[in-house]
C-alpha cells in the first residue's frame, strides 16, 4: 500500500514563525501536492511538484513556498505564519500523468495564534 | 480554465435508500475526473476516476459514477445507501486535480 506520511498531526505556531510542514511518500511517485482544507472551500492547491528540485505554484501560493530536494520528500514552508494560514494542510502523491489518482497522507492542523 | 462544482453542501438520505451526490466540471479537452472521500479525521480516499471509455465507472465500496458529457457532470451514486457511507466527498477534475467544495452526505439508520 502507498503511504503518505505527515510530520505532524497538530501544530500550533506563533504569528511571524517560520513553519515547516514535512511529507514523505514510500512508493516513488513523480507528483507530489500540498492543500489546505477549509470548510466550504473544499481543497485548494498550494503547491505542486512533479520532480526532485521542479515545481509549480496552485491557486493559493501567496505565503508560502516549498522544497522538494528527494523524490520521496515534499516540504512545505510558511515563510511567516499568519493567523489566516490556521487550516488543514494534506500532502499527497501520485504517478506521473494526470490521469492517476492520488495518495493523500492524514493531515496537519495547523493553528496559529 | 479547469473548475469543478458540487452543487449540493449537504445530501440526506435513509438507509438502504439510494444516494446521489452531484458533480459538474468545466475543462477544456477530454476531462480527467475522480471522486474522493473523507471520514471524519482522516486524509482523503481514492473512490473512482473516468478517464476514457465506458460512461459507467465502478469504484470502491459499492459506489459508481456516470459521465455525461453532454451535461458535462460526472454524479457519484449507489444503489443502496448505509450509515457508513457518511463522510465527506469530492469531485476532482484535471491534471492538476482542481477540487470542488465537498458534499457531506448523512445516511440516516
Amino acid at each position: 500500500d502507498v503511504k503518505v506520511t505527515q510530520s505532524s498531526r497538530y501544530l500550533v505556531k506563533r504569528t511571524g514563525e517560520k513553519v515547516f510542514l514535512e511529507c514523505v511518500q514510500d512508493m516513488d511517485h513523480e507528483n507530489m501536492f500540498w492543500y489546505r482544507q477549509d470548510p466550504g472551500l473544499g481543497l485548494r492547491l498550494i503547491y505542486f511538484s512533479y520532480d526532485v528540485k521542479m515545481k509549480e505554484k496552485g491557486d493559493i501560493p501567496e505565503g508560502y513556498s516549498v522544497s522538494r530536494e528527494k523524490k520521496e520528500r515534499f516540504s512545505l514552508i510558511l515563510e511567516s505564519a499568519s493567523t489566516n494560514q490556521t487550516s488543514m494542510y494534506l500532502c499527497a502523491s501520485s504517478l506521473g500523468a494526470g490521469t492517476n489518482e492520488q495518495y493523500f497522507g492524514p493531515g496537519t492542523r495547523l493553528t496559529v495564534t | 480554465a479547469q473548475s469543478v462544482a458540487q452543487p449540493e453542501d449537504q445530501v440526506n438520505v435513509a438507509e438502504g435508500n439510494p444516494l446521489t451526490v452531484k458533480c459538474t466540471y468545466s475543462v477544456s479537452g477530454n476531462p480527467y475526473l475522480f471522486w474522493y472521500v473523507q471520514y471524519p479525521n482522516r486524509g482523503l480516499q481514492f473512490l473512482l476516476k473516468y478517464i476514457t471509455g465506458d460512461n459507467l465507472v465502478k469504484g470502491s465500496y459499492g459506489f459508481e459514477a456516470e459521465f455525461n458529457k453532454s451535461q458535462t457532470s460526472f454524479h457519484l451514486k449507489k444503489p443502496s445507501a448505509l450509515v457508513s457511507d457518511s463522510a465527506l466527498y469530492f469531485c476532482a477534475v484535471g491534471r492538476k486535480f482542481y477540487f470542488g467544495s465537498g458534499t457531506k452526505l448523512n445516511v440516516k439508520p
